[in-house]
């Protein structure tokens, strides 16, 4: 299954919102993860089953989709948040990633 | 709290053997499952394999033939073994935790970097 992400890019500011697209190439149901990448950090699992928060992970995040089409949405971001995400579909094998969606500062 | 840690060479020349191995803390890999994830320069991620609570094993087709993952339980330890690297071997690597029946990963190592060079 193949995972199309976009942006691979996004600048926004303090506050604003923001979300992160993941199509993937067939239906994977709702089998899908959200990650967040820091330098120096281990990768924090976010979301899981499309839509669930992982414990711990802030109520601005939220995840949506079924499907072929999954969204990652920020609200009122703060500085933390500026990072890099990957979507990963875990419906079948081989488990398959996004190509990562970089969030800078404005 | 579960931490897992990755070591081995950050430089391996080509034809050789790539051996990592992972060291987790605060819970038994005797549960669970326990993959090997890569990064590449330019930011792809790949699947690579795991291995189950029961030692079972799965594996990404395009590795197949050159991958293995294997564990210690006594020493709580997991790795990998990739035979006949070349240069597009260079990766970040990760070890990571895989949630029971679901296989996406809830904890992972910080990762290392293996460069594939003469």
């Amino acid at each position: 299954v193949q995972m199309t992400q976009s942006p691979s890019y996004l600048a926004a500011s303090p506050g604003e919102s923001v979300s992160i697209s993941c199509k993937a190439s067939k239906s994977i149901s709702n089998n899908l993860a959200w990650y967040q990448e820091k330098p120096g950090k281990a990768n924090k699992l976010l979301i899981h089953s499309g839509s669930t928060l992982q414990s711990g992970t802030p109520s601005r995040f939220s995840g949506s989709g079924s499907g072929t089409d999954f969204t990652l949405t920020i609200r009122s971001l703060e500085s933390e948040d500026f990072a890099v995400y990957y979507c990963q579909q875990y419906n079948e094998y081989p488990l398959t990633f996004g190509s990562g969606t970089k969030l800078e500062i404005k | 709290e579960v931490q897992l840690q990755e070591s081995g060479p950050g430089l391996v020349k080509p034809s050789q053997s790539l051996s990592l191995t992972c060291s987790v803390t605060g819970y038994s890999i005797t549960s669970n499952y326990w993959g090997w994830i890569r990064k590449f320069p330019g930011n792809k991620m790949e699947w690579m394999g795991y291995i189950s609570y029961s030692g079972s094993t799965s594996y990404n087709p395009s590795l197949k033939s050159r991958i293995s993952i294997t564990r210690d339980t006594s020493k709580n330890q997991f790795f990998l073994q990739l035979n006949s690297v070349t240069t597009e071997d260079t990766a970040t690597y990760y070890c990571a935790r895989g949630k029971l029946g679901r296989y996406y990963f809830d904890y992972w190592g910080q990762g290392v970097m293996v460069t594939v060079s003469s």
